[in-house]
Parts: C-alpha cells; sequence; structure tokens
C-alpha cells in the first residue's frame, strides 16, 4: 500500500519551462513534507521541504504548493535549466516519529536544452 | 567532513550467498536507516535505528539484518540473497525524528544471480 502516491513518472520540459510534480498522501499524521533530488549513480538530497501549517515555500527557483484538505503537495521548477535533469522524489514522515521516511516512486525529470 | 559512507559501491552475490553492506557516518547522528531503490517504486524503508543498540524493522525487512553497536555504524546484513534483492541500497542518517534533514551515502548497487 503506497501511502505517498506520487505523477507523473516522467517528465520532459524544454529550457526556460515550468515543470510540476505531484504528490498525494494518505496518512494524516504526516506534517512534514521534503522533496529530495537524485543525480544518476548519487544518493538522494534534500531539495526543499514543507510544514502544513504553510501553503507555499519558495527557494529560489524551487517551490512547494501544498493543500492541506485536499491531502496534495506538488513541486514547481521555475526556469527550468538543464541542471535540474534528475530525479525528484516526494516524502513525508510525521515529527517526532521514529519511523523514517515514506517515499514516493519518483519523477524522473529532462529539461531538454 | 565524508558524511554518509557506504561499500562497497558494487557486488555481484550469487544466490544464497551472504553479505554485510557497510554504512559509517561521521556527523554524530543518533537516527541512520536503510532504503533499497527499485525502478518505479521509490525508496523503501528495510531498517532503521534510532540510537546505538536499538534498532526495528521499517517496510520491508524480510531477508535482512541490522545491528547497531556504536553510533557511527549501522551494517545490513543478508542472510541469503536471493534474486529479489537485487537493487540498490541506500544508507542514510539524521540527528533528530521525523522532520529532521536525512543525509543519504552514495548507494551499493547489489546484484543477486
Amino acid at each position: 500500500q503506497q501511502q505517498v502516491k506520487q505523477s507523473p513518472q516522467s517528465l520532459i520540459v524544454q529550457k526556460g519551462g515550468i515543470s510540476i510534480i505531484n504528490c498525494a498522501y494518505e496518512n494524516t499524521a504526516f506534517d512534514y513534507f521534503p522533496w529530495y533530488q537524485q543525480f544518476p549513480g548519487k544518493g538522494p538530497a534534500l531539495l526543499i521541504a514543507i510544514r502544513p501549517d504553510v501553503s507555499e515555500k519558495k527557494e529560489g527557483r524551487f517551490t512547494i504548493s501544498f493543500n492541506k484538505s485536499a491531502k496534495q503537495f506538488s513541486l514547481h521548477i521555475m526556469d527550468s535549466q538543464p541542471g535540474d535533469s534528475a530525479t525528484y522524489f516526494c516524502a513525508a514522515i510525521s515529527s517526532g516519529s521514529a519511523r523514517q521516511l515514506t517515499f514516493g516512486s519518483g519523477t524522473q525529470l529532462t529539461v531538454l536544452p | 567532513n565524508a558524511g554518509v559512507t557506504q561499500t562497497p559501491k558494487f557486488q555481484v552475490l550469487k544466490t544464497g550467498q551472504s553479505m554485510t553492506l557497510q554504512c559509517a557516518q561521521d556527523m554524530n547522528h543518533e537516527y541512520m536507516s536503510w532504503y533499497r531503490q527499485d525502478p518505479g517504486m521509490g525508496l523503501r524503508l528495510i531498517h532503521y535505528s534510532v540510537g546505538a543498540g536499538i534498532t526495528d524493522q521499517g517496510e520491508v525487512p524480510n531477508g535482512y539484518n541490522v545491528s547497531r553497536s556504536t553510533t557511527e555504524d549501522f551494517p545490513l546484513r543478508l542472510l541469503s540473497a536471493a534474486p529479489s534483492q537485487t537493487s540498490v541500497y541506500f544508507c542514510a542518517s539524521s540527528w533528530g525524528p521525523g522532520g529532521t534533514e536525512a543525509f543519504f551515502g552514495q548507494g551499493t548497487r547489489l546484484t543477486v544471480v
């Protein structure tokens, strides 16, 4: 049973375009939602994270939008660059929980030059 | 700082063989975990530890053992390798429970033939 559902599985965007990746969760105890970025041959690295007390968080070209009532959150990459080509994972966890992250299935983003 | 170090980077095993994947971190993190990454399934939690001497099962623990004798090390043991354990394995550490950044190693690509 997948507690965090992620779409699309793959995404191709032109340079300068907007990349949008969506996630939905089921467990209402989740209250910390990070996004991880993974380059080929590397481990995932934290990109940006949000807590449900805010509806949006922006860091540079990366923005998380959060809809608590719909139990959905999304990553927007503005002005996408070829260097953004990577696999992106959304994740969720309960703050204070000893259990570790529950990940979505991942989105492979390709930004064409 | 080296961060999270995993060895080996690649390994081929025959069905039925046993081996240990090593993970060490130099950040004095209390929380450590093992994930496996399979295509289309994201990262799934195998085992985790909240401190030396304390371990617990994650989502997919069968066929794997762990121990945590020191804060720095968290080895993952495959008791009798099976082709279904062919995967990329990631170790991660964090200073606290859910809601804190997880730092990942570079992964071990394991093939069981």
